[in-house]
């Protein structure tokens, strides 16, 4: 069974440094996806950053880049120049390989960001 | 090109009613899931399913929940005889077929208050 591990259940960070939030997973898949969502106080899910398995290079999105080492199982993300509007909570989720179509994804605990100004 | 729209946003039910979660994917998009987010916590599958077909109800619970895909019209989670335990936020999804990551699209979620 897939598992992902978000280690920070809270963290503080000064506006416009950089922020890295954990994320572990563990599967015995060779194929499979992972992603970083950004839920706001208002709910709603946001997708942020995907990185494939057989991605060689980490993804990057704006001020959004995923450390990705596979070897390690680990995905983190990192957040450049960090802004108030940050200030979310953070899921890292895992995405199994397609059975019939299925594509669900296992969601770690998230990591709530605090920016302060 | 409108998102995944889910009704209602907030839904109050006493305990021993029922609960109906609506969620019309985007357009093109054949295939739905549905999630739940119990306070605190992180999103947990519940049912995926294509039109007319339940492919996997493995996060189910057994007793109580249902869901549907109707050829016409939305996505329906049916939750009968609502306790206080099922509060929360249930989220749907819904994608093309497999293998494009973009088209992964979350509603924003109907929050289900049982008093």
């Amino acid at each position: 069974a897939q598992k992902i591990t978000q280690t920070q259940p809270g963290m503080f960070v000064q506006e416009k440094e950089a922020v890295t939030l954990d994320c572990t997973y563990d599967t015995s898949d060779q194929s499979y996806g992972l992603f970083w969502y950004k839920q706001p106080s208002s709910g709603e899910m946001i997708f942020l950053i995907y990185q494939g398995s057989y991605d060689e290079q980490n993804a990057t999105e704006g001020r959004y880049s995923l450390n990705f080492q596979k070897a390690r199982k680990s995905a983190n993300l990192v957040i450049s120049a960090s802004q108030l509007g940050d200030s979310a909570m953070y899921f890292c989720a895992m995405r199994e390989p397609p059975n019939f179509g299925n594509e669900k994804l296992t969601f770690g605990t998230g990591t709530r960001l605090t920016i302060i100004p | 090109n409108a998102g995944v729209m889910q009704n209602p946003r907030h839904l109050v039910r006493r305990r021993g009613q029922e609960a109906r979660l609506r969620c019309s994917p985007m357009k093109g998009h054949s295939h739905v899931y549905w999630y739940r987010q119990l306070p605190e916590e992180g999103l947990k599958f519940m049912v995926y399913l294509q039109k007319e077909n339940i492919i996997d109800e493995s996060g189910m619970p057994k007793e109580r929940f249902s869901a549907e895909f109707p050829k016409e019209g939305p996505s329906i989670l049916r939750i009968q005889q609502v306790v206080r335990g099922d509060s929360a936020a249930y989220f749907c999804a819904s994608s093309p077929p497999p293998g494009h990551h973009w088209g992964y699209t979350f509603g924003s979620g109907t929050r289900l208050t049982v008093v």
